[in-house]
This record gives structure tokens, C-alpha cells and sequence, in this order.
């Protein structure tokens, strides 16, 4: 257990709506990062927090946006979906925002499913 | 746009066996690191590197970061079952983000 919880495990949905997941870093951390895993593009970084604050951004299309608020909860938001999102998104915490030696911890992922 | 490519993309191998396993890119990294992913689950940190030529070792896991800083390489002595699972470096281009690599899923059969 790596600290890191997201919800909801699994979550199905059609084309076109709006989807929200969650994710709470481990006790300490300021920095929260997410990912989306899809079988044919890997691990993809889409957007990055620090304390609040929007710190890197990736391959996150307008379509989806992200937050983190005072108590450091940060939830991604995916809208007008396709049948392309449908994928593995994971959240990953750390302590730190930059530097070399980032530990990332990641949570157990949400499995996205939009028919 | 910087990619890690890793092979090979899948190994099958016998327990006892060694294996090597590769993450190579164009580009410059600050330090590269190495998770193992089991299914459902998220990628658990390994090591990290960040000197050109460093060698880490973990049990019976080697790490190397090449001289360069622009590839690096897993050899697993011995392999065993429970080494099984997708194997991803990821590449540090600057402070904030890491970059993932295409992954290798590795299979030890007992």
C-alpha cells in the first residue's frame, strides 16, 4: 500500500460525459501528479501539483483539467469523453516538486471505461 | 518530443535464467529511474539514478545509467517468478515531470 488512494476503482461511462476521479496524495505530500495508461501509449504524464499550484503539464487535452485543493486532494475532470480515453489513470504523490530524485508513489489507478 | 524506447517489449524466460533489459533515448536526462508494475496495480519505485556511469544494484537487480545520461539498462541474476511484471524506466528531461518509457512485460515461468 503505497499511501495513495483514488476513487473510484472502476468506472463506466457512454461518449459525451463529463467524469470526475479523486485522489488523495500520501500524509506529508505536496506534490500531486497524474498519469493515463493506455495499452498502446504507455504511461503518459498529463498535468502536475505542488501546494495548490499547477507546476508541469504534459499530454492533458483541453478536454480534461485538474485541481488540488487546501487539503491537498486533487481531483482530474474529463469531459465530452471518447471512446479513446478509456484507459488506466493513475495519481501519484510526492514530497517534493522538482529536483532529480522525485519519488513518485502511485495509487492503485481508476480503470475508465466509456462506451 | 522525447521518448524512451525500451526492448525488448516482452520476455518470456525460465526461472534461473538472467536477463537484461534496455531503456535507450536521444535525449539528455538529469537521472532516470525504474519501477516495476504489477496488474492493478500502480508502478512501484525501484531506483533511482542521476550520475553518468552509476551503477545501483538491488538483490539480484542491476542498475545502470549510461555515461552519457541518455540510456540505461536493468540485468536481473537469477530470475524468479516473482519477478514478474511490466518493467518501465522513466527519464527526468528537467525538474518537474518524468517521462515513461514503452515498458517491458516480463515473464518468469517456474
Amino acid at each position: 500500500d503505497s499511501g495513495v488512494t483514488q476513487t473510484p476503482k472502476h468506472l463506466i461511462t457512454a461518449t459525451g460525459q463529463r467524469v470526475t476521479l479523486r485522489c488523495s496524495p500520501r500524509s506529508g505530500d505536496l506534490s500531486v501528479y497524474w498519469y493515463q495508461q493506455s495499452l498502446d501509449q504507455g504511461l503518459q504524464f498529463l498535468i502536475q501539483y505542488y501546494n495548490g499550484e499547477e507546476r508541469a503539464k504534459g499530454n492533458i487535452l483541453e478536454r480534461f483539467s485538474a485541481q488540488q485543493f487546501p487539503d491537498l486532494h486533487s481531483e482530474l475532470n474529463l469531459s465530452s469523453l471518447e471512446l479513446g480515453d478509456s484507459a488506466l489513470y493513475f495519481c501519484a504523490s510526492s514530497v517534493t516538486s522538482g529536483g532529480a530524485r522525485i519519488e513518485q508513489f502511485f495509487g492503485p489507478g481508476t480503470r475508465l471505461t466509456v462506451l | 518530443t522525447q521518448l524512451l524506447e525500451q526492448s525488448p517489449q516482452f520476455l518470456s524466460i525460465q526461472e534461473g535464467e538472467n536477463l537484461t533489459v534496455y531503456c535507450n533515448s536521444s535525449s539528455v536526462f538529469s537521472s532516470l529511474q525504474w519501477y516495476r508494475q504489477e496488474p492493478g496495480e500502480g508502478p512501484v519505485l525501484l531506483v533511482t539514478v542521476v550520475t553518468g556511469g552509476e551503477v545501483k544494484k538491488l538483490k539480484r537487480l542491476t542498475f545502470q545509467f549510461g555515461d552519457a545520461r541518455k540510456d540505461s539498462s536493468l540485468h536481473i541474476t537469477a530470475a524468479q517468478p516473482g519477478d514478474t511484471g511490466l518493467y518501465l524506466c522513466a527519464g527526468a528531461p528537467g525538474t518537474y515531470k518524468y517521462i515513461f518509457g514503452t515498458g517491458t512485460r516480463l515473464k518468469v515461468l517456474a
